[in-house]
């Protein structure tokens, strides 16, 4: 079974510009969460997205969005661009993001650069 | 304060070495606690749960102390190959679940 699949690996973008990063859960898994992790820090959380509904955000600007499709992939667009959101972004994918011990799996991420 | 705190290191430990972490915790609402290893730039993998009993994985040992609101992690007879960031990662509901990683501690094992 194929893993957590993101696109695209690397990514170079201007300030102001904006993005999309993709995301296909492992088979199976309905939840989706996305990540941002700086260079030195650990993965910072920014939404999960459980069966097309958004289950949870974190201390993220409103330039962040996501969504999540029938087919529980998902996708998490920036706006405006700022130098600081140059960031390894990364997907993790689990059963239903509810329940205790559930393990999160993730894919290898998308490298952003805002130059 | 932050909710995960890790010492990030680095660990610099000889071959065969017994390495061990600690990571604390503020929200005593945590539900999940586990350790994750991640290799420079790659994602993070899953290296073990954490359960309140402790745990065992091969030369690897965990341990989740609820009432001082911190987890460890050993690891016996170190190996070049476990050189890594080691995150800590705790699950709490506040209305919804999140997962809230530590800064994580790098381990360097020497030849």
């Amino acid at each position: 079974d194929a893993g957590v699949t993101q696109s695209p690996t690397h990514l170079i973008k201007t300030r102001g510009q904006q993005v999309t990063l993709r995301c296909s859960p492992i088979s199976g898994h309905k939840s989706v969460s996305w990540y941002q992790q700086v260079l030195g820090q650990g993965p910072q959380f920014i939404f999960q997205y459980y069966e097309k509904e958004e289950r949870g955000r974190g201390n993220f600007p409103d330039r962040f969005s996501a969504r999540q499709f029938p087919n529980y992939s998902s996708e998490l667009n920036v706006n405006a661009l700022l130098l600081g959101d140059s960031a390894l972004y990364l997907c993790a994918s689990s059963l239903t993001g509810w329940s205790t011990n559930e393990k999160l799996f993730f894919g290898s991420g998308t490298q952003l650069s805002v130059l | 304060r932050k909710e995960v705190e890790q010492d990030p290191g680095p660990f610099n430990v000889p071959e065969g070495a017994t390495v061990a972490f600690n990571c604390t915790y503020s929200n005593s609402a945590s539900q999940s606690f586990f350790w994750y290893r991640q290799d420079c730039r790659k994602e993070p993998k899953l290296l073990m749960s954490v359960y309140s009993s402790g745990n065992e994985d091969g030369r690897f040992t965990a341990q989740l102390n609820r009432a001082s609101q911190y987890i460890s992690l050993l690891i016996r007879d170190s190996k070049l190959s476990d050189s890594a960031t080691y995150l800590c990662v705790v699950q709490f509901t506040s209305g919804t679940y999140k997962y809230i990683f530590g800064t994580g501690t790098r381990l360097k094992v020497l030849a």
